[in-house]
C-alpha cells in the first residue's frame, strides 16, 4: 500500500551543496509532478512530468532539475542549494484526466 | 499572480458546528476545482471536487458549492469533528491542463 514515497523525509544542506530529492510511485500513474510549500503558502509547482522521457517547468523551476527515465520514479535535484530553497516538497501523482492526485507525505529540507 | 485565493489563514468551529472555508479565484478558464486536507507532516489528500458544470457537490458532511460569476467557492463540513481539524487547500485547473493551482491554505481548528 505505498502510493507515492518520498526520500529522505528531513534533510540539511549547506549553501552550495547539491542533493536529489527521490521520488516512486506505485500506481502506474502517467503525471507525476513536484510541489513546494512555502510557510503559510500554498503549494507552488516546479516541474511536472506526463510520462517517462517527458518534463516540463512549473511556476518555480529555477534552481531545480528532473528527470523521468522510468514511469515509477520522478527525482528532484538541486545543484547549487541556497536559503531560499528552504522548504517542503511534495511529490504527487495521478493517472491523469480528472482522476485523484496523490501526494507523498513530503521532504523538509533545510539550507543554511 | 496568485489565481486561487484563501483569504482567511485561520478558522475555529465549535464542535458539532457548521464550518465555512472560502476560495476566490481570477482565471475564467478554470473549470475544475478541488479541496484537499492536509494533516502536519503528512501529504494533501484529496477531499472533494466539482466540475464547473454544476454549482454544488455532496460527500457526506462535506458540500462543496461554486458560484462561477463570482469565482468564488466554499466547503461546507457540517457536523463539525474534532478530526476535521486540519490545513485546507482549495486548487483548481484548467481544461487540459493536468496541473493543479493552490491557494494558501485554511487553518481549521475544531473545539470540543
Amino acid at each position: 500500500n505505498a502510493g507515492v514515497t518520498q526520500t529522505p523525509k528531513f534533510r540539511i544542506l549547506k549553501i552550495g551543496q547539491s542533493m536529489t530529492l527521490q521520488c516512486t510511485q506505485d500506481m502506474n500513474h502517467n503525471y507525476m509532478y513536484w510541489y513546494r510549500q512555502d510557510p503559510g503558502m500554498g503549494l507552488k509547482l516546479i516541474y511536472y512530468s506526463v510520462g517517462a522521457g517527458i518534463t516540463d517547468k512549473g511556476e518555480v523551476p529555477n534552481g531545480y532539475n528532473v528527470s523521468r527515465s522510468t514511469t515509477e520514479d520522478f527525482p528532484l535535484r538541486l545543484e547549487l542549494a541556497a536559503p531560499s530553497q528552504t522548504s517542503v516538497y511534495f511529490c504527487a501523482s495521478t493517472q491523469g484526466g480528472r482522476n485523484t492526485i496523490y501526494f507523498g507525505e513530503g521532504s523538509w529540507l533545510t539550507v543554511v | 499572480d496568485q489565481q486561487v485565493k484563501q483569504n482567511s489563514p485561520s478558522l475555529s468551529v465549535q464542535e458539532g458546528r457548521i464550518s465555512i472555508l472560502n476560495c476566490d479565484y481570477t482565471n475564467s478558464m478554470f473549470d475544475y476545482f478541488l479541496w484537499y486536507k492536509k494533516y502536519p507532516a503528512e501529504g494533501p489528500t484529496f477531499l472533494i471536487s466539482i466540475s464547473s458544470i454544476k454549482d454544488k457537490n455532496e460527500d457526506g458532511r462535506f458540500t462543496v458549492f461554486l458560484n462561477k460569476s463570482a469565482k468564488h467557492l466554499s466547503l461546507h463540513i457540517v457536523p463539525s469533528q474534532p478530526g476535521d481539524s486540519a490545513v485546507y487547500f482549495c486548487a483548481a485547473s484548467e481544461e487540459g491542463a493536468q496541473k493543479l493551482v493552490f491557494g494558501q491554505g485554511t487553518r481549521l481548528t475544531i473545539n470540543p
